[in-house]
């Protein structure tokens, strides 16, 4: 069985400082795991993956994040928010069939 | 190139009804998955199909729920006698297994609403 838990249901943020997410996942295997964002009011849009290649992984619009296993974690992080990184970020376990989402994060960005 | 497409995008129907939602992935994607997306659950997995296996099935919450996928492409999601509890966003994706990729890409969604 595969199960995610991410650790805050709401994170704020000013404009311009370091933005960190917390993941941490359960797996029997070794899992892939996925960041996807969804804006409001729109569709989930990939930021990254992690498939056993290398621990720290590069997404789309300035967001990595580091697989470490021997804590479980995923954590997802940008050093400077932008007020377009505001949404609801869902991070993902697979075990390379349907996939197991957390509860979601909620990234609020003030100027 | 063409993304996962789904209709109706909103769907308003009365109790007791039965709906059919519809999703085109992206052409040559092998499998296809649904999943449900509610305040109170969250995202949770469906079905899925991989090309010619038999689909997995184990995500439906009732035998109201049923799917089929056409030809290997085209999928429709049928919900019988709806309910008001099956108010959601019902999300299809679809993935690739070459390269072992598995990214799962998402439509944009159907709006059910049970009145």
């Amino acid at each position: 069985a595969q199960s995610v838990t991410q650790l805050d249901s709401h994170v704020s943020v000013s404009e311009g400082t370091p933005v960190l997410l917390r993941c941490n996942y359960s797996s029997s295997y070794s899992p892939s795991l996925f960041w996807y964002v969804q804006h409001p009011n729109k569709g989930l849009q990939l930021l990254l993956k992690y498939t056993s290649a290398a621990t720290l992984v590069k997404g789309i619009n300035g967001f990595e994040a580091e697989f470490k296993k021997s804590e479980t974690s995923f954590h997802l992080t940008k050093p400077s928010a932008h007020m377009s990184d505001a949404a609801e970020y869902f991070c993902v376990v697979s075990d390379q069939g349907p996939l197991t989402f957390g509860k979601g994060t909620m990234l609020l960005v003030s100027p | 190139g063409a993304g996962v497409s789904q209709s109706p995008s909103n769907k308003v129907t009365e109790k007791g009804k039965d709906v059919e939602l519809r999703c085109d992935p992206i052409s040559g994607h092998t499998a296809l998955y649904w999943y449900r997306q509610s305040l109170g659950q969250g995202l949770e997995f469906l079905i899925y199909f991989q090309g010619n296996s038999a689909p997995d099935k184990s995500g439906l919450p009732s035998d109201r729920f049923s799917a089929e996928r056409t030809g290997g492409s085209v999928s429709t999601l049928t919900i019988q006698r709806t309910q008001q509890e099956d108010s959601a966003v019902y999300l299809c994706a679809s993935s690739s297994t070459v390269a072992l990729s598995y990214e799962q890409y998402f439509g944009p969604g159907t709006r059910l609403t049970v009145t």
